[in-house]
Parts: structure tokens; sequence; C-alpha cells
């Protein structure tokens, strides 16, 4: 089966500690986004990819980082810098942003919670 | 800065009635137009797209757009407890840096009585 999969599902974080969440599509994608939902929010974007090798930051991308180094993977690491990291973290990949229509695909999530 | 706003509801209605759940966006340069459904403690499902003014019908549910007023909307007929969920809009950036992104409005939760 085709789709996103994100993992752990749940995390945990003690205070200074640098934690990375997985996220993986076999959907041959070329873009990939990281948001952070916090609860009766909406969806921010972290961090964002249109192709292997390069990303972007998005509105909320201080105490995170990304890499992009194949297509499939575009993990995302929670930095000690991130001072209020406990929420409900979406990655997400499309076709690619040339598209007008272009739908976003979700993994299920990773809630991450601070110890 | 570009926003999606929708109202947080909650937005209560009887079995079989017609859910009216609202969005509008500031950025005229926006053409396509999303709708997404998500249940408690999931990620969010695509339910809707649109991009031409109009309605666009898929089974029970109807999205309108209106460009000149930036608005769209999502109908939900014969509404079942099961729609009971948080309604995402999004808008599309289709110029720039930053095309293909989504803006997300902050949701509207909808309860669906029996």
């Amino acid at each position: 089966d085709g789709g996103i999969t994100q993992s752990p599902k749940y995390l945990f974080r003690k205070e200074g500690q640098n934690v990375t969440l997985s996220c993986e599509q076999n959907l041959n994608h070329d873009a990939m986004y990281w948001y952070r939902q916090d609860p009766g929010q909406g969806l921010r974007l972290i961090y964002y990819s249109q192709i292997v090798n390069d990303f972007q930051k998005g509105d909320i991308a201080e105490g995170y980082s990304v890499s992009r180094e194949k297509k499939e993977s575009f993990p995302l690491t929670v930095t000690s810098a991130q001072k209020n990291p406990t929420a409900f973290y979406l990655c997400a990949s499309s076709m690619g942003r040339a598209r007008r229509g272009e739908k976003l695909f979700f993994g299920s999530g990773t809630q991450l919670s601070v110890l | 800065q570009k926003e999606v706003e929708q109202n947080s509801g909650p937005l209560s209605v009887p079995e079989g009635a017609i859910a009216s759940l609202n969005c509008t966006y500031s950025d005229r340069g926006s053409q396509s137009f999303f709708w997404y459904r998500q249940y408690s403690g999931k990620s969010p499902e695509l339910i809707m797209f649109i991009y031409s003014n109009g309605d666009k019908e898929d089974g029970r549910f109807t999205a309108q757009l209106n460009k000149a007023s930036q608005y769209v909307s999502l109908l939900i007929r014969d509404s079942q407890p099961s729609d009971s969920a948080t309604y995402l809009c999004a808008a599309r950036v289709d110029y720039g840096g930053s095309q293909g992104n989504l803006i997300f409005g902050k949701g509207t939760k909808l309860s669906v009585k029996p």
C-alpha cells in the first residue's frame, strides 16, 4: 500500500534533549512538509522540501531542523532550542507545486510531549 | 500575511440536516481550495477541493467557491453522527517561492446530534 508512515506515534522528550521524528513516503512524491498542530489550532508549517537535497523554512522553523537526503524520507529534529515542543506533528507529501489542485496527503502523526 | 479564517464553532446540527461550513481567505492569488476532515487525535483527510467559481458536488458534500468575495464553503447534506469532526479549510499559495504550500484555517468543529 502506498502511503506516508510517521514514527513513533507517541514520543516523550526530556528537557535539553533533541528528538527526531521519522517520516517516510512511498508515493513517489517530490514535495514533503512538516506541520505542527496545537489543541484547537490549525496547522502551522515548520519546514518544507520541494526536491531532494533542498528544503525551506516555514512559518515556525525556529528550534527545528530537517534533512532531505532521499526522496522518500524527511525527518524532523526537535532541538533543545524549541522551548514549547508539546504538540501533534504531521508530515505530509504531494506530487509537487506546479499543479493547480495538487493534493496534500498526511501521515498519521506523532504526539510529542515533554517529561 | 496570508490568512484563512474559519468560525471555530462548535457548530451543532441535528442528524439529517444540512451542515454549512464557511471560510474566507485573504490572498487573492490563491487559486485552489481544500476541505479536510480531522477526527480527534487523527490526521486530516481530504474531502473536497475546488478551483473554479461555483459549486462542486461529491456525494453528500458540496464545495462552493466565490473568488470575488474570497469565500469558500462546504455543505454536508443528510448529516450523520459520523460527520462529527473538525473541518479544516485550506488555500493554496499559487505563486512565488512558496508556491504549492497550503495555508490552513484553525478549523470548525462540527457536532451532529442523533
